[in-house]
């Protein structure tokens, strides 16, 4: 399966400040995704990023607040955009194989 | 949208012992997957198993698909079992892959 490296692992960042999140994968994919996992909670899908167009932006995700850039069929970013504490959660990117999705390690994001 | 359930949402196990996770979806779906949050958030592929039976050492799963349920069972329980489980489940290829509320295991020493 597709090895997904992600960074930052974790990051302790100031309300109103903005912060990006790589994901590389270790083979090409047409599409990649972003989820969100609050405290406590269970993964919700934030948007599907494809190559050389727009992401799209599940219910009550907006382009703004969660800006995506997919340069290539290996890479993506996802940036969280002035934020507040209640942006604090892990942010995980995914891709779908032939055998299901697989997980990047995760970022450990904390909004203080 | 689809939804998916998933039952108990908690779990303390003394080690050793067995125990049977449930997850039920309300359509049919072409993946279903089980997957292990550990204690550091890392996100672990345990089964891709739209239907049928698989199994991995301690651990095991069946889908019903007809019935819109699947299992897992995991044997001898150890403390690194404990974290959360999840079921998440796909309609087609490429749509929105939704996940369960998961199941909270702790396994005690």
């Amino acid at each position: 399966s597709a090895v997904i490296s992600q960074k930052p692992s974790r990051d302790i960042c100031q309300r109103g400040t903005s912060l990006t999140i790589q994901c590389q994968v270790d083979s090409q994919v047409t599409m990649m995704f972003w989820y969100r996992q609050q405290p406590g909670q269970s993964l919700t899908l934030i948007a599907t990023a494809n190559q050389g167009s727009e992401a799209t932006y599940e219910s009550g995700f907006v382009i703004d607040k969660f800006p995506i850039s997919r340069p290539n069929l290996t890479f993506s970013t996802l940036t969280v955009s002035n934020m507040s504490p209640e942006d604090s959660s892990i942010y995980l990117c995914s891709v779908e194989e032939r055998v299901g999705y697989t997980f990047g390690s995760g970022t450990r994001l904390t909004v203080v | 949208g689809i939804q998916v359930e998933q039952s108990p949402p908690d779990l303390i196990l003394q080690e050793g012992a067995n125990s049977t996770l449930r997850c039920n979806f309300s359509d049919s779906v072409n993946n279903l997957q089980w997957f292990h949050q550990n204690p550091w958030g890392q996100l672990i592929n345990l089964f891709y198993i739209p239907s049928g039976t698989k199994q991995n050492g301690r651990l095991s799963a069946t889908t019903v698909a007809t019935e819109r349920y699947s299992l897992l069972y995991i044997s001898s329980s150890q403390t690194t079992d404990s974290g959360v489980y999840f079921c998440a489940v796909e309609r087609n290829y490429g749509q929105n892959f939704v996940f369960g509320p998961g199941t909270r295991l702790s396994v005690l020493p």
